[in-house]
Parts: structure tokens; C-alpha cells; sequence
């Protein structure tokens, strides 16, 4: 069964802490993403990339940062983490740059910062 | 970026009742696809359906059906027979080359259905 695994289902953060998000895909897709799910704003892209090492900025990708060093893992990385940052962070995969089907979504990772 | 508006924060219906859920989107483009995706409290998403906008006929799934109107740019969830599982958030998804497809989603909408 295909898989795409997000590293902690919840996470607590201080204020000015360095966070990484992690995610695993085993499917060898080539596109994967992440995604902030806030209420009443539904899912709002982040960042995504191709191909390892690149990266594509999203719709708000102001405050984060992006780490494609293997096909399979694509990393979010807060480098001062902020209280506006609490949320939910989903991750997807999709098989390829031209492939419109086949998306797959992790579990989510719900971060606080306190 | 493409807009996808759903319209309807919340909607509830009764079990065994047919309910529609809206979902309107903005795009110059003549090639896309849109999606429905449901995602139920354990918080995985589930894509319901989905439509390729170069086709005329209307998707189905099951209980799950689309009216898909290009020209007025609208693509609405019809769900049949509705059943204490499809209790959950619903999102509509737009996709096409210009978001590198990548999915723009709507805000959601929360459907609750009761006994």
C-alpha cells in the first residue's frame, strides 16, 4: 500500500525554536508537497518541489524553508518558529510534474508554539 | 494563483437524505481538473472524485455524484443516501499546468450528518 509518512502526529515548539517537519514517501514520486491547514482557511500550499534539490515556493511559503536532499524525503523547516505558526502541516506526494492523478496525503502533523 | 471558493462553511443533513455541496473556482485556463477530497477526523485525505474538465459527462462514484458547469465555472458534490461516515470536511481542488499541478483547495465545508 502506498505510503506517505509525516515523522510526529503532534509537536510542541518554543518560540524561536528550529523545527523541522519530516516526510517520507515510498512510492517514488517525484512531486511532493506541503501544505498548512488552518479553520476557515482550508489548505494553503507552502512549498513544493520536482526533483531532488529543487524546490517551487507555494502560496505562502514566508517563514519556512525547504530541504529535498532524497527523492523519498521532502523537509519543512521553520528557522524561528513563530505563535502564527501553530497549525497543521500536511504533506503530499503526486507521481510526476505531469501527472495530475495519483496524489497521496500523510496524516498531518499538528505543531503548536508556544 | 487560481480561487476556489466554497461557499458553505457548514452544512448538516439527515442519514439516508441526498445533500449538495457548492464549489465555484476562477480560471482563464481551457485544460484543468478539479477534485472533491473528504477528510474525516483522523485527519487522512481521501480524494471522493474527481473531474477532467475537457469532458462533457458528469463523474460518479457510487453515492457520489458532480454537476460540473464550465461555463459558469461551478462544480458541485451531489451525495446520496447519506450515511453516518460521510461526516467530515470536504474540499474542493482545482489543478492544472499553470500550478505546476500542485492542488489549490477551497476553504472546506463541514458536513455533519445526524441520525
Amino acid at each position: 500500500d502506498v505510503k506517505v509518512t509525516q515523522s510526529s502526529r503532534y509537536l510542541v515548539k518554543r518560540t524561536g525554536e528550529k523545527v523541522f517537519l519530516e516526510c517520507v514517501q515510498d512510492m517514488d514520486h517525484e512531486n511532493m508537497f506541503w501544505y498548512r491547514q488552518d479553520p476557515g482557511l482550508g489548505l494553503r500550499l507552502i512549498y513544493f518541489s520536482y526533483d531532488v534539490k529543487m524546490k517551487e515556493k507555494g502560496d505562502i511559503p514566508e517563514g519556512y524553508s525547504v530541504s529535498r536532499e532524497k527523492k523519498e524525503r521532502f523537509s519543512l523547516i521553520l528557522e524561528s518558529a513563530s505563535t502564527n505558526q501553530t497549525s497543521m502541516y500536511l504533506c503530499a506526494s503526486s507521481p510526476s510534474r505531469g501527472q495530475p492523478y495519483g496524489y497521496t496525503f500523510g496524516s498531518g502533523t499538528r505543531l503548536t508554539v508556544v | 494563483a487560481q480561487t476556489v471558493t466554497q461557499s458553505q462553511p457548514e452544512m448538516s443533513v439527515q442519514e439516508a437524505e441526498t445533500v449538495t455541496l457548492s464549489c465555484t473556482y476562477d480560471t482563464s485556463e481551457n485544460n484543468y481538473y478539479l477534485f472533491w477530497y473528504k477528510q474525516p477526523p483522523s485527519r487522512q485525505m481521501i480524494l471522493v472524485i474527481r473531474q477532467e474538465a475537457y469532458k462533457q459527462q458528469n463523474a460518479t462514484e457510487n453515492r457520489f455524484s458532480v454537476n460540473f458547469q464550465k461555463a459558469a465555472k461551478s462544480f458541485s458534490l451531489k451525495i446520496s443516501d447519506s450515511q453516518l461516515g460521510d461526516t467530515a470536511m470536504y474540499f474542493c481542488a482545482f489543478m492544472n499546468s499553470n500550478s505546476g499541478y500542485a492542488l489549490n483547495f477551497g476553504k472546506g465545508t463541514s458536513l455533519l450528518v445526524t441520525p
